[in-house]
């Protein structure tokens, strides 16, 4: 079955460039989406077909798929993005979501 | 208010028989496919099942396939989860969840593979 490899952590200090990776065999072949969940929250997609961003998602979040990894970039990172950051792709008609990064900011 | 509201979870036996609802509101049920997934205690999320806007087609995680249903009414705007033979692993909060659906040359299709909108879930677990 097709899997998806997240760091479990990442650490950014305020205002800097974070940076979370997603790999996967030849990952970018596929589209690849990332969500964003806080504590007791629902997931909410920030990133969706590699790079388009919803409305009402902050431009400091963004997103690019090649060879076998997807990365989300938040640029000048806010306290308040301190979250679980989940990428996903599809495969053979199944869903697959990466293991998860908690991104801290401090 | 374009929502989705969860039902249905609460403490069941291992062995046992559980079904979730899933009340849509606010937008047009039937175009989109509609996905379950579930978030056990502290970990990550978990895909479970996915059906198409028709409900034709269904798809399911190796881990629930033969055990789980999924279908939905769009007369009703509700989709379910028939949950048979239920393990202390499938103990979580489970969520579902719309697919935004895509057009292109002039066609549309239910199933994007990916989720825009989720419901604040419902947990279901499974002890003794």
């Amino acid at each position: 079955s097709y899997e998806l490899t997240q760091p479990p952590s990442v650490s950014v200090s305020p205002g800097q460039t974070a940076s979370i990776t997603c790999s996967g065999d030849k990952l970018g072949d596929k589209y690849a989406c990332w969500y964003q969940q806080k504590p007791g929250q629902s997931p909410v997609v920030v990133i969706y077909q590699d790079s388009k961003r919803p409305s009402g998602i902050p431009e400091r979040f963004s997103g690019s798929n090649s060879g076998n990894t997807a990365t989300l970039t938040i640029s000048g990172t806010q306290a308040m993005d301190e979250s679980d950051y989940y990428c996903q792709a599809w495969d053979s008609s199944t869903v697959v979501f990466g293991g998860g990064t908690k991104l801290t900011v401090l | 208010e374009v929502q989705l509201l969860e039902s249905g979870g609460g403490l069941v036996q291992p062995g046992g028989s559980l079904r979730l609802s899933c009340a849509a509101s606010g937008f047009t049920f039937s175009s989109y496919a509609m996905s379950w997934v579930r978030q056990a205690p502290g970990k990550g999320l978990e895909w479970v099942s996915g059906i198409s806007g028709s409900g034709g087609s269904t798809y399911y995680a190796d881990s629930v396939k033969g055990r789980f249903t999924i279908s939905r009414d769009n007369s009703k705007n509700t989709l379910y989860l028939q949950m048979n033979s239920l393990r202390a692993e499938d103990t979580a909060v489970y969520y579902c969840a719309k697919d935004p659906g895509y057009c292109s040359g002039g066609s549309c299709y239910s199933e994007a593979w990916y989720f825009d909108l989720w419901g604040r879930g419902t947990l279901v677990t499974v002890s003794s």
